[in-house]
C-alpha cells in the first residue's frame, strides 16, 4: 500500500506568516491529492483536490502543489481562523491513505 | 444544500455487532459515490470503506470481513454493518460524499457518530 507522510507533524506561526506543509507518498500517486483542514471540534472540511484545484468557497489564502511524489499546501498568509490540523489524502486507487495530519497554531 | 446524518453510534461488546446509518439529502444519492471515514479520541483520520454510484464496494484492510458497507438508494441511505467488533474499532464514524459517482476527493462529511467497544 501507499503511504503518505506529512511534514511537520506540528508547527506554531506568526499571524501574517507564509505557511508550508509537505506531504510525501511512498509512490507516484499522479495528481490525485486532497487536502482538509479540521477544526478543533469540528469535521474535516475539503481545501484542495487534485493537488491544486481550489474547492468552492475555501480562501485563496490556501494553494496546493506536486504531482508524483510531492505535494505541498500553502497558507500565504496566515490568519487566526486557520488554527487547524490539515491532513492530506491520496485517492489514485484503495485503501485511501491519510497522512498523519499537521496542527497549525499561533 | 449536502446533508448528511449519522446515527446508530452506541457503546457495543467486542465480538458484538452495530450498524450505523447515514440519511443523506440535497443531492442525487443514487449516482453519488459515498464513504466512510472513522477517527479515534485524539487521533488523525483512517478511511474505512466506501462504495461507488454503481455499487463497487471497497474496504480497509482493517476492517475487512468485519464491516459491510451499503446503500438504499430509495431510502437515500447509506449504511456500515459492523460485526466482530473490537476496542480499535473505538471511534467517531463520519458518513462522507465524494465528489463524483466514483471514488475522489471527499467534499462533504456528516457530524460523525462515535462507536465505543469495551466490555
Amino acid at each position: 500500500d501507499i503511504q503518505m507522510t506529512q511534514s511537520p507533524s506540528s508547527l506554531s506561526a506568526s499571524v501574517g506568516d507564509r505557511v508550508t506543509i509537505t506531504c510525501r507518498a511512498s509512490q507516484d500517486i499522479s495528481n490525485y491529492l486532497a487536502w482538509y483542514q479540521q477544526k478543533p471540534g469540528k469535521v474535516p472540511k475539503l481545501l484542495i483536490y487534485a493537488a491544486a484545484t481550489l474547492q468552492a468557497g475555501v480562501s485563496s489564502r490556501f494553494s496546493g502543489t506536486g504531482s508524483g511524489t510531492d505535494f505541498t499546501l500553502t497558507i500565504s498568509s496566515l490568519e487566526t481562523e486557520d488554527v487547524a490540523t490539515y491532513y492530506c489524502q491520496k485517492y489514485k486507487n484503495v485503501p485511501l491513505t491519510f497522512g498523519g495530519g499537521t496542527k497549525v497554531e499561533i | 444544500e449536502v446533508q448528511l446524518v449519522e446515527s446508530g453510534g452506541t457503546l457495543g461488546q467486542p465480538g458484538g455487532s452495530l450498524r450505523l446509518s447515514c440519511a443523506a439529502s440535497g443531492f442525487t444519492f443514487s449516482a453519488s459515490a459515498m464513504t466512510w471515514a472513522r477517527q479515534a479520541p485524539g487521533k488523525g483520520l483512517e478511511w474505512v470503506s466506501s462504495i461507488s454510484g454503481g455499487d463497487s464496494t471497497y474496504y480497509a484492510d482493517s476492517v475487512k470481513g468485519r464491516f459491510t458497507i451499503s446503500r438504499d438508494n430509495s431510502k437515500n441511505t447509506l449504511y456500515l454493518q459492523m460485526n466482530t467488533l473490537r476496542v480499535e474499532d473505538t471511534a467517531i464514524y463520519y458518513c462522507a460524499k465524494f465528489r463524483g459517482s466514483v471514488v475522489t476527493a471527499i467534499s462533504d462529511w456528516g457530524q460523525g457518530t462515535l462507536v465505543t467497544v469495551s466490555s
